[in-house]
């Protein structure tokens, strides 16, 4: 149980456009989700925390107009990353804490690559 | 949102070697948590220990937590080389998990 379909998991786009990846709970809600960045051989950075029927709250320096999140339902989450440049190519990883006795469950990623 | 720091940032040990890594972090929390990621690839959560908890063990591993140090340990007994992987501990403050910096950890066969 507790699984978290993050999908894509690959994509490459060209500069300038926008990018969607979707993080879904299969077997439970969350009000919560949480989208992180990670660069090559760094740790995860919290970029925002998204709330199911309001506005998500963005860390500090992550901007919102760039990394646009919808959490329109309580298993569904989106990150559309808007205008993308090569710099916003990282790893995108998303979780949500299922209120379990294991921690949170995370995404298997999505490598963004901007060319 | 990086609270944590974590040592060694790389440890290369033979296979049936133990591994120690150190996690250390600044705020009161909820609990703590050791994940695993492998490379390229999502995080797999291996074990969580609560504040009130000093030891807990899964397996071949096991953890520590002085809260009176702001301290956790991960010990990885009889390493193998499906061991190798970038393991990282996670504070839980109530709301959301803050992520240390991680150590990236080599088992030759």
């Amino acid at each position: 149980g507790a699984v978290v379909s993050q999908h894509p998991s690959r994509v490459i786009c060209k500069s300038g456009t926008s990018v969607k990846i979707e993080c879904r709970s299969l077997d439970f809600q969350a009000t919560t989700m949480f989208w992180y960045r990670q660069f090559p051989k760094q740790s995860l950075m919290l970029m925002a925390t998204s709330n199911e029927g309001s506005k998500a709250t963005y860390e500090q320096g992550v901007e919102k107009d760039k990394f646009l999140i919808n959490h329109a339902s309580l298993t569904l989450s989106t990150l559309t990353v808007t205008s993308a440049h090569p710099e916003d190519s990282s790893f995108y990883i998303c979780s949500a804490d299922p209120r379990t006795s294991y921690g949170y469950t995370f995404g298997s990623g999505t490598r963004l690559t901007v060319v | 949102s990086q609270q944590g720091e974590e040592d060694p940032q790389a440890l290369s040990i033979q296979e049936g070697e133990n591994a120690t890594m150190n996690c250390s972090y600044k705020t009161s929390i909820n609990n703590l948590q050791w994940y695993r990621q492998n490379s390229g690839r999502g995080l797999v959560h291996l074990i969580l220990i609560r504040s009130n908890e000093r030891e807990k063990h899964s397996g071949r591993l096991r953890v520590t937590l002085d809260t009176s140090k702001k301290s956790s340990s991960l010990l990885i007994t009889a390493s193998r080389a499906a061991d190798t992987a970038s393991y990282f501990c996670a504070t839980d403050a109530g709301n959301m998990l803050t992520f240390g910096g991680g150590t990236r950890l080599m088992v030759k066969p």
